[in-house]
């Protein structure tokens, strides 16, 4: 079975501070992805990345960057943190080929007070 | 830019009844996927439809994606309580990586 773990499922951070997120994935999959999640938005793409040290924006990537230095590891980062990034922060990844069905991590909740 | 629509946003269902959610996108794509999202959990792999007439079944749930209408249907069948959660349609965008449009989502409650 494929898994995906994230570093924390609960954070409170204050304005103003650098925040990490990790995601780490144990099947091999090139592609990894993060997302938000917030009520009666859906699923908001940040960031993504085909391969290692690669990264390209997603739909909403201002006031956040990301790193991925290994295969299987992907970080998100805000560099300083505000109220209007709490939210729900989902990682997925999937294979590089057919049927691109993306697994996802259990989530972190952010609270940023 | 593709847009992804799902109704109804919320679905309140007696146990034992049917109900269709629907989910329409805005640009040709072969490939749609359900996932099902329960309170404070993540997302869970339910459906992979990945050609024009497909259909997938498993349990009370069932999944079809009409790709000239631009449309896939999840239909619940005699609706039981676990089957209360969040459901989401998400389509293929394309490109290199293959990301994923998601859905609003549709919040099921199966009423006893």
């Amino acid at each position: 079975d494929v898994k995906v773990t994230q570093s924390s499922r609960y954070l409170v951070k204050r304005t103003g501070e650098k925040v990490f997120l990790e995601c780490v994935q144990d099947m091999d999959h090139e592609n990894m992805f993060w997302y938000r999640q917030d009520p009666g938005l859906g699923l908001r793409l940040i960031y993504f990345s085909y391969d290692v040290k690669m990264k390209e924006k997603g739909d909403i990537p201002e006031g956040y960057s990301v790193s991925r230095e290994k295969k299987e590891r992907f970080s998100l980062i805000l560099e300083s943190a505000s109220t209007n990034q709490t939210s729900m922060y989902l990682c997925a990844s999937t294979l590089g080929g057919v049927p691109y069905e993306q697994y996802f991590g259990p989530g972190t909740r952010l609270t940023v007070t | 830019e593709l847009k992804v629509e799902q109704n109804p946003l919320f679905l309140s269902m007696q146990e034992g009844k049917n109900y269709t959610i629907y989910c329409n996108y805005s640009t040709t794509s072969d490939r749609l996927y359900w996932y099902r999202q329960d309170p404070g959990k993540s997302l869970e792999s339910l459906f992979v439809l990945l050609s024009n007439g497909a259909v997938k079944q498993e349990g009370r749930l069932m999944a079809s994606l009409d790709t000239k209408a631009r449309l896939s249907t999840l239909h619940i069948t005699a609706a039981v309580h676990d089957l209360s959660a969040t459901y989401f349609c998400a389509v293929d965008r394309s490109g290199s990586a293959r990301q994923l449009t998601f859905g609003s989502g549709t919040q099921l409650t199966v009423l006893p």
